[in-house]
């Protein structure tokens, strides 16, 4: 039984430039969460689809969007890239009942030049 | 609203010495708690929760937590730690009745030395 697979696993983008990660999560989930870990800190959460929509977000710029496809995978992709976008991106997978835990991928690590 | 604070960022022990990660929250309403941990070059992978019922839960590889409602804590326990568990620990909490979203805390290193 796969677990949460991301790709890519590395990515080095520059300032200005626009990215796309992808998520596909575990057999049986059908909520994506996403979440923002920079070097020392825990993760922050950045949005969340179920049902192809986005129902719940933390606080990110709108430069910050995503998507979720009818097979429950989904993108999270970052516009106008800053220096400070560089993280360690991780995508969560859970069933949709409210307390069902999060299942966590190994997440992309994205660089800005 | 909620946040977590762990109360330390490193922790250092020998092998087979017991030790205690601390984590307290901040919540307006009812919260399950979590705990993650997260070894080099990897996601985070749930180590316990509590959902409800028995205050003290426990995990197949011999960690435990307490709830305690009234100091809002869930600190994590380990009798007696290997060099295995040397990792990041997270602790994180979501509010009952959204939709699990997890705020978590900054994080505590474990070392654990030979």
């Amino acid at each position: 039984d796969a677990g949460v697979t991301q790709s890519p696993t590395h990515l080095i983008k520059t300032r200005g430039q626009q990215v796309t990660l992808r998520c596909s999560p575990k057999s049986g989930h059908d909520t994506v969460s996403w979440y923002q870990q920079a070097l020392g800190q825990g993760p922050q959460f950045i949005f969340q689809y179920y049902e192809e929509e986005e129902r719940q977000r933390g606080n990110f710029p709108d430069r910050f969007s995503g998507h979720q496809f009818p097979n429950y995978s989904s993108e999270l992709n970052v516009n106008a890239l800053l220096l400070g976008d560089s993280a360690l991106y991780l995508c969560a997978s859970s069933r949709g009942d409210g307390n069902q835990p999060q299942h966590f991928g190994d997440g992309t690590r994205l660089s800005i030049l | 609203a909620q946040s977590v604070t762990q109360l330390d960022s490193q922790v250092p022990v020998f092998e087979e010495a017991p030790v205690e990660l601390r984590c307290n929250y901040s919540s307006s309403v009812s919260v399950y708690l979590f705990w993650y941990v997260q070894y080099p070059n990897q996601g985070l992978q749930l180590l316990l929760k509590y959902l409800s019922g028995s205050t003290l839960v426990e995990s197949i590889n011999g960690f435990e937590a307490e709830f305690n409602k009234s100091q809002t804590s869930f600190h994590l326990r380990k009798p007696s730690v290997h060099i295995s568990d040397t990792a990041e620990y997270f602790c994180a909490v979501s509010g009952i009745g959204g939709y699990n979203k997890l705020i978590f805390g900054a994080g505590t290193r474990l070392a654990v030395h030979p």
